[in-house]
């Protein structure tokens, strides 16, 4: 089945501890990226990625790390998570041009005390 | 910079009742649009697209949308309401400049209550 995978599904973690959240697709797609979600806020871009080792920021990159060293995985990591980036998460990913619409994940569900 | 704006926050209809979601857009040219449904606890879903082809487009589950281009809009619409329709839905446009779609901007969502 064509999806895109995140783990965990639920996470509540501490200041300033690092973490990471998971992101896997199996479509063989070339672009990924990763949104929050915040009530009043709506959907916001992170960080997104064309291709292996291409990467860029999007609307709210400040405390966030991204990587792309496969295709397929595109883990977003909190090197020293705050309470303002409790939220949920959401990875997508989709052919290059996008017409064919985006695959998103189930999403994270991150709480920062 | 392209945008949507989602004209209703909430929309509240009958079971059985048609069903109008407004999303208007902002672009210098003809872009691509989705709508996406998010159900309580769950992600996000592809109801249907537009990418220049048709107008009237087709999607999953009942819903369709019309591209009018005159009045910059893409209303979603389903003719029957149904209970399993309770969702908040989302009008999306892809931007970009190298390929087009780096960046998925996202109306502030529109939160469908279905009353029995």
């Amino acid at each position: 089945e064509a999806q895109v995978t995140q783990n965990p599904r639920y996470l509540i973690t501490v200041t300033g501890k690092k973490l990471t959240v998971t992101c896997s697709q199996n479509m063989n797609h070339e672009y990924m990226s990763w949104y929050r979600q915040d009530p009043g806020l709506g959907l916001r871009q992170i960080y997104y990625s064309m291709n292996v080792e291409v990467t860029d920021k999007g609307d709210v990159p400040e405390g966030y790390k991204v990587s792309r060293k496969e295709k397929r995985n595109f883990p977003l990591i909190l090197e020293s998570p705050s309470p303002n980036q409790t939220s949920l998460y959401f990875c997508a990913s989709s052919p290059i041009g996008g017409v064919g619409g985006y695959t998103f994940g189930s999403g994270t569900r991150l709480t920062v005390v | 910079a392209q945008s949507v704006t989602q004209l209703d926050s909430h929309v509240s209809v009958s079971e059985g009742t048609p069903v109008l979601l407004r999303c208007n857009y902002s672009s210098s040219y003809s872009p691509s649009l989705f709508w996406y449904v998010q159900h309580p606890n769950k992600g996000l879903q592809l109801l249907l697209k537009y990418t220049s082809a048709a107008t009237l487009v087709k999607g999953i589950n009942g819903f369709e949308a019309e591209f009018k281009k005159s009045e910059t809009s893409f209303h979603l619409t389903k003719p029957s309401a149904h209970m399993s329709d309770a969702a908040e839905y989302f009008c999306v446009v892809p931007e970009g400049s190298n390929f087009g779609n780096e960046k998925l901007t996202f109306g502030t969502g529109t939160r469908l209550t279905i009353i029995p």
